[in-house]
């Protein structure tokens, strides 16, 4: 049971270059996000998806697109990367039933865009 | 709208001591409420949740929190700080039933030998 799993853990990229972070969970948890973490800043939710087939944008959206490709899987893609956009992304997901109600967390990945 | 007030960035205390980490949300409606830790260079992992039911409650490692409907608080407490506590502490607020989880901007504990 792995819970929430992203890759990749590192990555460098260069301004306009474009790429796919992945994440993927085994509980079964209807709802799964994605956020980026910045000094200072928190958490900052970019988008989160309450089931396959819906997503919604939360505080930071612009730039990123996602894909809930199906129950388990929540990808996050950057089109043209730019320098604001280094940070570390994570992803969670949560389930909303009983006392199933917080989220878990993947280890995050450290992107940098030079 | 859900939103989450973490007014200490970082708050260093000596080990022994006892700390509060403060925590105040907005909502117009009820509230699950969570604490989340974060040790350098790792994920996030789960402190303590309020769903319902008594407002106070307690982690595994001493720490507790309480939930203050008429205050909108939910802040987070220990008697005594270890070293081992060194760490970032999130609150986080999401509506009944709601999928939305808005998390602060955290509070970074230091504790001081």
């Amino acid at each position: 049971n792995a819970g929430v799993t992203q890759t990749p853990k590192f990555q460098v990229l260069k301004t306009g270059q474009s790429m796919t972070l992945q994440c993927a969970q085994d509980m079964n948890h209807n709802s799964m996000y994605w956020y980026r973490q910045d000094p200072g800043m928190g958490l900052r939710l970019i988008y989160y998806s309450a089931s396959e087939g819906t997503t919604d944008k939360g505080e930071v959206p612009n730039g990123y697109n996602v894909s809930r490709l199906n129950k388990r899987e929540f990808s996050l893609r950057l089109e043209s990367a730019a320098p604001s956009q280094t940070s570390v992304y994570f992803c969670a997901s949560r389930g909303l039933q009983g006392s199933d109600t917080e989220a878990f967390f993947g280890q995050g990945t450290r992107l940098t865009v030079v | 709208a859900q939103s989450v007030t973490q007014l200490d960035s970082q708050v260093p205390v000596f080990e022994e001591a006892p700390v509060e980490l403060r925590c105040n949300y907005s909502s117009s409606v009820s509230v699950y409420l969570f604490w989340y830790v974060q040790y350098p260079n790792q994920g996030l992992q789960l402190l303590l949740k309020y769903l319902s039911g008594s407002t106070l409650v307690e982690s595994i490692n001493g720490f507790e929190a309480e939930f203050n409907k008429s205050q909108t608080s939910f802040h987070l407490r220990k008697p005594s700080v270890h070293i081992s506590d060194t760490a970032e502490y999130f609150c986080a607020v999401s509506n009944f039933g709601n999928e939305k989880l808005t998390f602060g901007t955290g509070t970074r504990l230091t504790i001081i030998p």
